[in-house]
């Protein structure tokens, strides 16, 4: 069974960093493309990056390039994502979600239950 | 970047009804194409892929359809179980873009 499970989120003040995990589980990590994706207190979706199976390409969403980075340890079965310069607009739920079929930049098939970030001085 | 609008942004509905959820692409999209239903403290879930596809384990009731910039998501006769907010994707790039969601309530 396919598990994905967020952690790192919590209150951080404005211009600091923070790092995100995505353990995943039950299927073979490094056969898939990973995603972030934000949803921020009331909102919509929000896609934040996207990394490939192997971890050679990451794209970002405009509002978060060069602030965030996004990076797998296919050793540990697990997705990050580095935050910086954190700002109020940042303040969101924060998901993993898992592309499908593998190798493919396809829509998400497993999503985690997301972990919460609160920017907030 | 790749533009996804959807409509309406709410829908009151009664248990029965038929439903039909619109999306544009601001580029032609082929059938790269997603819906998920969300549910309140819940993550997204998978309903229909590749614009026509439903997702193993999701009722035949739903169905999606369209190519190129224009997509619906149909829901023949709406169930209690129903009621959550629907949003369209496409992954047509790299990178995602999601609708900006349609709310369905109870009428």
């Amino acid at each position: 069974q396919v598990h994905l499970v967020e952690s790192g989120g919590g209150v951080v003040q404005p211009g600091r960093s923070l790092r995100l995990s995505c353990a995943a589980s039950g299927f073979t990590f490094s056969n898939y493309v990973m995603h972030w994706v934000r949803q921020a207190p009331g909102k919509g979706l929000e896609w934040v990056a996207v990394i490939s199976d192997d971890g050679s390409n990451q794209y970002y969403a405009d509002p978060v390039k060069g602030r965030f980075t996004i990076s797998r340890d296919n050793s540990k079965n697990t997705l990050y994502l580095q935050m910086n310069s954190l700002r109020a607009e940042d303040m969101a739920l924060y998901y993993c979600a898992r592309s499908n079929p593998p190798k493919s930049y396809g829509s998400g098939k497993y999503w985690g239950q997301g972990t919460l970030v609160t920017v907030s001085s | 970047d790749i533009q996804m609008t959807q409509s309406p942004s709410t829908l009151s509905a009664s248990v029965g009804d038929r439903v039909t959820i619109t999306c544009r692409a601001s580029q032609s999209i082929s059938t790269w194409l997603a819906w998920y239903q969300q549910k309140p403290g819940k993550a997204p879930k998978l309903l229909i892929y590749k614009a026509s596809s439903l997702e193993s384990g999701v009722p035949s009731r739903f169905s999606g359809s369209g190519s190129g910039t224009e997509f619906t998501l149909t829901i023949s006769s709406l169930q209690p179980d129903d009621f959550a907010t629907y949003y369209c994707q496409q992954y047509y790039s790299y990178s995602w873009t999601f609708g900006q969601g349609t709310k369905v309530e109870i009428k």
